[in-house]
């Protein structure tokens, strides 16, 4: 099993600029999630899905999308990329636990750099 | 909004001495879970408390959930460089949504 898998890596974009980060689990897991994290910061919920066909948005939504085609995909769409959106962006997955939700298990994440 | 907030924010210790870090959530949690970042790396799940006081050890690591449900600690014993890193909690709110806490980077000096 791969796990979560993020690409790219590490990508640099020009403020206005559109791009969608990819990440993929093959656990076959129903919840996903997108976070962020600043430098020196904690990790802020942007939208997640309880299921294919399924998001809703998390702490920090604004200038976000996400859809859910399929259970092993849940792609991060950047609409207009901002200096604002500078940051190391995970991606994780789970599933339900006798009614809890479990642990995640989260990608290596994706370095974004807006100039 | 949920908030889970955690202190301290910094913790240096020396190699053999103990931590421990306090996480406070603003509601009820069903369960609460904690983990592991280590520098340039990605949150690590360590272990997941659902029961009013439940206390559970991994090695030298004892994570307790609080009897209100509200509340968590970690506390490491003799800590090793090993233990570098920052330790986050996490609470479920409105079933799904996975909230982090501020978290608390710990330092250990040999």
């Amino acid at each position: 099993n791969a796990g979560v898998t993020q690409t790219p890596k590490f990508q640099v974009l020009k403020t206005g600029q559109s791009m969608t980060l990819q990440c993929a689990q093959d656990m076959n897991h129903e919840y996903m999630s997108w976070y962020r994290q600043d430098p020196g910061m904690g990790l802020r919920l942007i939208h997640y899905s309880v299921g294919a066909g399924i998001t809703d948005q998390g702490e920090v939504p604004n200038g976000y999308n996400v859809s859910r085609s399929t259970t092993e995909d849940f792609p991060l769409r950047l609409l207009s990329a901002a200096p604002s959106q500078t940051s190391v962006y995970f991606c994780a997955s789970s599933y339900s636990n006798i009614g809890n939700l479990y642990g995640y298990t989260f990608g290596s994440g994706t370095r974004l750099t807006v100039v | 909004g949920q908030q889970v907030m955690q202190i301290p924010q910094y913790q240096h210790v020396q190699e053999g001495e103990d931590f421990t870090t306090y996480c406070n959530s603003s509601t009820t949690l069903s369960n609460i879970q904690w983990y592991k970042q280590r520098p340039g790396g990605h949150p690590v799940f360590l272990i997941q408390l659902v029961k009013s006081g439940e206390v559970k050890k991994q090695k030298r690591l004892t994570f307790q959930f609080g009897e209100a449900k509200k509340n968590s600690s970690l506390h490491i014993t003799a800590t090793q460089t090993t233990d570098v890193g920052t330790y986050f909690c996490a609470g479920p709110y409105n079933t799904d949504k996975l909230i982090f806490g501020t978290g608390t980077r710990l330092q250990v000096f040999p």
